[in-house]
């Protein structure tokens, strides 16, 4: 079973564009967590929200409780975007968490 | 400052040695995590301790024990390691239990 669904599993594209990555979840939920991972390895955490839209940068996050949906967008995208992202939820209790397999993410110059 | 660190790197173990992954932190969290991430399942939580002196149980305990101690390490422990516990091992920390995480950077393990 998947607890949590993101899509698209790639995307592909041209610097400059406008991207949105998809999650779902079935589990109720206390937050919800955006996070990226470069070629590398390392993984650092974006947004963590409960409700409503937070922003950073070019990068902004919005969810809907009601219909267990979030997306995370980038503007004017920039091949240093280029990254596994990957949605996870937290459980009521705050001790578990479930993981999306992430959208690989490739800007073009 | 040095955040969260993970050693080692790397490892390749042969099936039934033992072995502990370290993770050390010096943000004084008091949560912290291990996940384990495979090629097309994502991140795992293995364990997880929301202060020192207490432990839980992820997704995906079995085969692994953990201990806290202290505040800054979470050691990982698997006791006789199966080619299935092949891996790349990720700790965790975060102020407390539902906060923002901070990752450490990764043991990639190896089970022959």
């Amino acid at each position: 079973k998947n607890e949590v669904e993101q899509s698209p599993q790639n995307l592909t594209a041209q610097e400059g564009e406008f991207i949105t990555i998809n999650c779902s979840y079935s589990v109720g939920i206390s937050a919800l967590h955006w996070l990226q991972q470069h070629p590398g390895g390392g993984i650092v955490s974006l947004f963590m929200l409960s409700s409503g839209k937070k922003k950073h940068g070019r990068l902004i996050a919005t969810i809907n409780i009601q219909e267990k949906h979030s997306s995370l967008h980038i503007t004017a995208s920039h091949p240093r975007d280029s990254a596994v992202y990957i949605c996870a939820v937290s459980s009521h209790t705050g001790n578990q968490f479930y993981f999306g397999t992430g959208t690989s993410l490739t800007v073009i110059p | 400052t040095a955040g969260i660190t993970q050693a080692p790197t790397s490892q390749i173990l042969a099936a039934g040695r033992s072995m502990t992954l370290r993770c050390t932190q010096d943000m004084r969290h008091n949560a912290m995590y291990w996940y384990r991430q495979d090629l097309g399942l994502g991140l795992r939580l293995i364990h997880y301790s929301n202060t020192a002196g207490t432990t839980g149980k992820g997704e995906v305990p079995d085969g692994y024990s953990v201990s806290r101690a202290n505040t800054d390490d979470f050691p990982l422990t698997l006791a006789s390691a199966v080619p299935s516990q092949t891996s790349v091992y990720f700790c965790a920390s975060s102020a407390e239990a539902d906060n923002e995480q901070f990752f450490g950077p990764g043991t990639r393990l190896t089970v022959l």
